[in-house]
């Protein structure tokens, strides 16, 4: 069965940084693109930031650029973002998603709130 | 500019039928879509991929009711005998040079 478990999130002032995390099980870690999305409190699903299987192609979606970087650790099957400069706006419920070109399969979500 | 639009809201009735649409912009009329279900207080769920030709796969364990189809730069999303499990959010996802887009969602309201 696969899983995502997303760690790390919390209350943050604007300025600061907070790093997430992701475990992930049930199937080939490093084989795998893999993604963030996010969902700001009642509003849609926002694509964040992807990785390929060896780190070596990153992307993002140019709200974030130059702020937040996304990395992994194959040995130790996990997935994460760095999250500097935060905004009131980066407030939202992060989601780790493995990346088939598509989302095939998602985290239950960490919660990141900007606030001073 | 990739751009996918869905309409805000739909309703339909317990056991009826409905058709969700997801429009790919001018130009991508050719892009294959992933159709994501999220339930009230949960998170999103992988309901299937949908290519061009009406192709389609689906994530596990995801219940026949839920169809999909394609015309033209129109993406569908079908579910049949609706059930009230099924009142959730409804987004479509696409990709494309690296990155990936999702719709505005649609909020589906059993009667």
């Amino acid at each position: 069965e696969v899983q995502l478990v997303e760690s790390g999130g919390g209350l943050v002032q604007p300025g600061g940084s907070l790093r997430l995390s992701c475990a992930a099980s049930g199937f080939t870690f490093s084989r795998s693109w893999m993604s963030w999305v996010r969902q700001a409190p009642g509003k849609g699903l926002e694509w964040v930031a992807n990785i390929k299987q060896d780190g070596s192609e990153k992307y993002y979606v140019d709200s974030v650029k130059g702020r937040f970087t996304i990395s992994r650790d194959n040995t130790k099957n996990s997935l994460y973002l760095q999250m500097n400069s935060l905004r009131a706006e980066d407030t939202a419920v992060y989601y780790c998603a493995r990346d088939a070109d598509y989302v095939d399969y998602w985290g239950q979500g960490t919660l990141v709130t900007v606030s001073s | 500019q990739l751009v996918l639009t869905q309409s805000p809201s739909a309703s339909a009735s317990l056991g009826a039928s409905v058709k969700l649409t997801c429009t790919l912009s001018s130009g991508h009329s050719s892009y294959a879509i992933a159709w994501h279900q999220q339930q009230p207080e949960k998170g999103p769920r992988y309901l299937m991929k949908l290519n061009r030709d009406g192709s389609l796969s689906k994530g596990d364990g995801i219940p026949d009711r839920f169809s999909g189809s394609s015309s033209g730069a129109e993406r569908y999303l079908t579910i049949s005998s609706l059930q009230s499990e099924d009142e959730a959010d409804y987004y479509c996802q696409t990709w494309g040079a690296g990155i990936a887009l999702f719709g505005g969602g649609t909020q589906l309201t059993v009667l």
